[in-house]
């Protein structure tokens, strides 16, 4: 099993739309969650870390499920600049541990 | 603002050449990083540098060697290339090591034929 796992997708989805999607992980020490946002061939850039109490940011929304071991991440009102592949990336034993990502797929 | 610089953008090598991939950062970052990224796969850590002066491996670093060559500055080489080693490298710096944001270079496009 790798250690942190996502869906690769694509999500195709209307614009307007909800979306979310998890990412599991599986040591339970791990200590810090973030997401990543990586446009076609372009490098990473961090879209949020994820808080124990969950944050949200605009129309984004992260959660952190320790019990289950996952991290969500919620988007409202999508946007066609919201296509991108998402990355989930957690810190476990002081190390960052990167999923293969999440395709999503705006459509107009 | 240029945040993180890395070269070249694209290379092509036959199996066995060498070739450095140049890094750098304007940040003032003490923490450096080398990522490869393959299809299906995450990022894959293969040397970092906590600071000016140390070298740590990472993942994969099978292959590569790296010089942080002062605060700014962090190269990777590879000796004699394989097609094990066709990817997307990824430089990226930080000031909070693990802990914080990370900042990525474009990346570079490398084929081993």
């Amino acid at each position: 099993r790798k250690e942190v796992e996502q869906d690769p997708g694509p999500f195709n989805v209307p614009e307007g739309a909800t979306v979310a999607f998890n990412c599991t992980y599986s040591n339970s020490a791990s200590q810090s969650f973030f997401w990543y946002r990586q446009d076609c061939r372009k490098e990473p850039k961090l879209l949020m870390s994820v808080y124990s109490s969950g944050n949200e940011d605009g129309r984004f929304t992260a959660q952190l499920n320790r019990a289950s071991q996952y991290i969500s991440l919620l988007i409202r009102d999508s946007k066609l600049s919201d296509s991108a592949t998402y990355l989930c990336v957690v810190n476990s034993n002081y190390q960052l541990i990167w999923g293969a990502g999440t395709k999503l797929i705006i459509k107009p | 603002n240029a945040g993180v610089t890395q070269t070249p953008k694209f290379q092509v090598l036959k199996t066995g050449q060498s070739m450095t991939l140049q890094c750098a950062q304007d940040m003032n970052h003490n923490s450096m990083y080398w990522y490869r990224q393959d299809p299906g796969m995450g990022l894959r850590l293969i040397y970092y540098s906590a600071s000016e002066g140390t070298t740590d491996k990472g993942e994969v670093p099978n292959g590569y060697n790296v010089s942080r060559l002062n605060k700014r500055e962090f190269s990777l080489r590879l000796e004699s290339a394989a097609p094990s080693q066709t990817s997307v490298y990824f430089c990226a710096s930080s000031e909070l090591g693990d802990t914080g944001e990370l900042f990525f270079g474009e990346g570079s496009r490398l084929t081993v034929l």
